[in-house]
């Protein structure tokens, strides 16, 4: 069974400041990492992806995720946060199975202060 | 190009009725996966569909139906509704069927159950 956890259910930064959202994943499989944003009344978008390529992702408006194979991680950031980034993330898991099921982590709500 | 719509957005139902949700995914693709967000249980997977075969279903009760036309508009059932039902449901649509291929996510359909 494939998992993932995010660590911190509310993450503060202050506009500027480095962005870090953390995801542990767990899975018997090569894994296929997600990273989506979902803002106030809206569906999930997708931020970026890992699929076994470059360990280091970028993805829109400035994310980045890297993967990494010994910690089973693959945290989020981003090196100035903007107010607009204000929104709540979650990290999400598949693998090649064949199915596009996704199994998300809990999700971490970003505020960004000015 | 139109985005992965959902009818109706929101929905207010009394416990014992039931049901039906609509996706229409975006022109061209002929995966649509469907999610339950609940505050208390995250983001859970419910269906798969590609042509009109559900592929993979998750681990709700038999009262979770779902079906995909030939169109690839899909449509979501819950029966003899119950206060726990109530969620935001999600509807992802793909060009492909591989699990790495890109989900993209409806605003969602509200479902409130009294």
């Amino acid at each position: 069974a494939q998992s993932v956890t995010q660590l911190g259910s509310h993450v503060s930064v202050s506009e500027g400041a480095l962005v870090l959202l953390r995801c542990n994943y767990s899975s018997s499989v090569p894994p296929y990492l997600f990273w989506y944003v979902q803002y106030p009344n809206q569906g999930l978008q997708l931020l970026l992806k890992y699929t076994s390529a470059a360990t280091l992702v970028k993805g829109i408006n400035g994310f980045e995720a890297e993967f990494k194979k010994s910690e089973t991680s693959f945290h989020l950031t981003k090196p100035s946060a903007h107010m607009s980034d204000a929104a709540e993330y979650f990290c999400a898991v598949t693998s090649n199975t064949g199915f596009q099921k996704l199994v998300f982590g809990t999700g971490t709500r970003l505020l960004v202060s000015p | 190009k139109a985005g992965v719509t959902q009818t109706p957005r929101y929905l207010i139902k009394t416990r014992g009725q039931q049901v039906t949700l609509s996706c229409s995914p975006i022109s061209g693709h002929r995966s649509v996966s469907w999610y339950q967000q609940t505050p208390g249980q995250g983001l859970q997977f419910l269906f798969e569909y590609f042509s009109e075969t559900q592929r993979n279903k998750g681990n709700f009760p038999g009262r979770f139906s779902g079906r995909q036309f030939s169109n690839s508009r899909s449509e979501m059932n819950v029966s003899t509704l119950e206060l726990g039902d109530s969620a935001l449901y999600l509807c992802a649509s793909s060009l492909g069927q591989l699990s790495y291929n890109e989900q993209f996510f409806g605003p969602g359909t509200r479902l409130t159950v009294l």
